[in-house]
């Protein structure tokens, strides 16, 4: 059974404050880690996918990498608009080499940054 | 523009009542989910749908039916066997090749609560 765990559950940082957001992951094999962002009462948002150990993709102030244990979301120099719950899912293969399709979310890390 | 839609927003049920949401995408995708969240936990998935008219139990069925009669339509209804129904629930949809799903993107989700 695939299990994904975020740390922290909650991280509070002053506008600037550079941090990573961690997300360990169980899978008998995997097929891809996403993650999202999601913002209060509204569904989440594409982030980034990452299929192999050692890749790592960017967007503005986000990285994401993979391990083949967990990946890290790093927030360089954060903003009070990058406050959000950033979610991450993994999906592994099923018997046969393809795979379900469904993703196996982590419970998520509430980001808040002050001005 | 392509995406989902899921209706309502906001939906009340009463004690003993079956309700059903709705998640219609026009991005002509093959792949349905629903997923149900809750606070401080993650997205839980309740059925998905690879193709039209098959579906499949996710980890938390007890309680829910779906259909899929048309490849943009997946609804979802919460019977009144689901004891504890209020929660917020997501559908989103992917596309499938080669045997693993891509593009996963989300609706703006529906909140249940039972009044």
């Amino acid at each position: 059974e695939d299990q994904v765990t975020q740390s922290p559950e909650a991280l509070r940082l002053q506008e600037g404050e550079s941090s990573s957001l961690n997300c360990s992951y169980t899978v008998s094999g995997l097929r891809g880690l996403f993650w999202y962002r999601q913002d209060p009462g509204k569904g989440p948002e594409f982030l980034f996918t990452l299929y192999s150990a050692g890749e790592e993709k960017e967007k503005e102030r986000l990285k994401a990498t993979l391990t083949k244990k967990e990946s890290f979301l790093h927030i360089t120099a954060p903003k009070p608009e990058d406050s959000a719950t950033y979610l991450c899912a993994v999906q592994s293969f099923q018997a046969g080499g393809t795979s379900y399709g469904k993703l196996t979310f982590g419970q998520g890390t509430i980001l808040t940054v002050h001005p | 523009d392509g995406g989902i839609t899921q209706s309502p927003k906001y939906l009340f049920r009463k004690e003993g009542q079956n309700v059903t949401l709705s998640c219609e995408q026009n991005l002509n995708h093959d792949a349905m989910y629903w997923y149900r969240q809750d606070p401080g936990q993650g997205l839980r998935l309740i059925y998905y749908s690879q193709i039209v008219n098959d579906f499949q139990k996710g980890d938390i069925a007890e309680g829910y039916s779906v259909s899929r009669e048309k490849k943009e339509s997946f609804p979802l209804t919460v019977t009144s066997a689901q004891k504890n129904p209020t929660a917020f629930y997501l559908c989103a949809s992917s596309t499938r090749q080669g045997g693993f799903n891509y593009g996963y993107t989300f609706g703006s989700g529906t909140r249940l609560t039972v009044v």
